[in-house]
């Protein structure tokens, strides 16, 4: 099955500052890359995600990097702010495949 | 707006106990979900289910059972609860993607 890896398992930036968070998958034919942003006592939340025939996507200070030949994708924040820290999770997919499989998660913390 | 909600925010129950955690969407997925989530292991799926009364067994279904009566609501059942299924429990719906998820169960076996 497919196993992705994500790193680091935590992250200190001081506000201002970019965060890059990476992500490895195993399966070649994962086709859908979505990263959720998970608040202290809520649930995980869609920001922001790409399929295989994109390369990049941009969403405001959100960006997403795939490599398919490397099989790893990226989360770009830039001008991070304090209400950007939480828990950040990749995931991956096939289309043929109703589950994601989600990596272990990072913990994004905005120094003011 | 999507709206997953879970019945319990928390839950304590005792070892042997046979526990139900309730899951309800309101966009009338096709596909619902339950993970669980422990620190340093991320999301991993218990089960999940593409229509009513239809199931799969995801990563980690031992211990676990769950139904899936109407096509709105998927309950997550352990048939006897042990302390190591202490944990948050998050139920997800989706029909495309993305999926949606609830708030979370934190349930504690004591």
């Amino acid at each position: 099955g497919e196993n992705v890896e994500q790193h680091p398992s935590t992250l200190s930036v001081q506000e201002g500052d970019s965060a890059v968070i990476k992500c490895t998958y195993s399966d070649s034919a994962s086709n859908y890359f979505p990263w959720y942003k998970q608040e202290l006592g809520k649930g995980p939340q869609l920001i922001i995600d790409i399929r295989s025939n994109v390369g990049e996507k941009k969403d405001q200070r959100i960006a997403v990097t795939l490599n398919k030949t490397a099989k790893h994708f990226s989360l770009h924040i830039t001008e991070t702010q304090p209400e950007d820290s939480a828990v950040y999770f990749c995931a991956a997919s096939k289309g043929s495949a109703r589950q994601l499989t989600f990596g272990s998660g990072t913990q994004l913390t905005v120094l003011p | 707006d999507v709206k997953v909600t879970q019945s319990s925010r928390y839950l304590v129950k005792r070892t042997g106990e046979k526990v139900f955690l309730e899951c309800v969407q309101d966009m009338d997925h096709e596909n619902m979900f339950w993970y669980r989530q422990d620190p340093g292991l991320g999301l991993r799926l218990i089960y999940f289910s593409y229509d009513v009364k239809m199931k799969e067994k995801g990563d980690i279904p031992e211990g676990y059972s769950v139904s899936r009566e109407k096509k709105e609501r998927f309950s997550l059942i352990l048939e006897s609860a042990s302390t190591n299924q202490t944990s948050m429990y998050l139920c997800a719906s989706r029909t495309n993607q993305p999926q949606h998820f609830g708030d979370g169960t934190r349930l504690s076996i004591l």
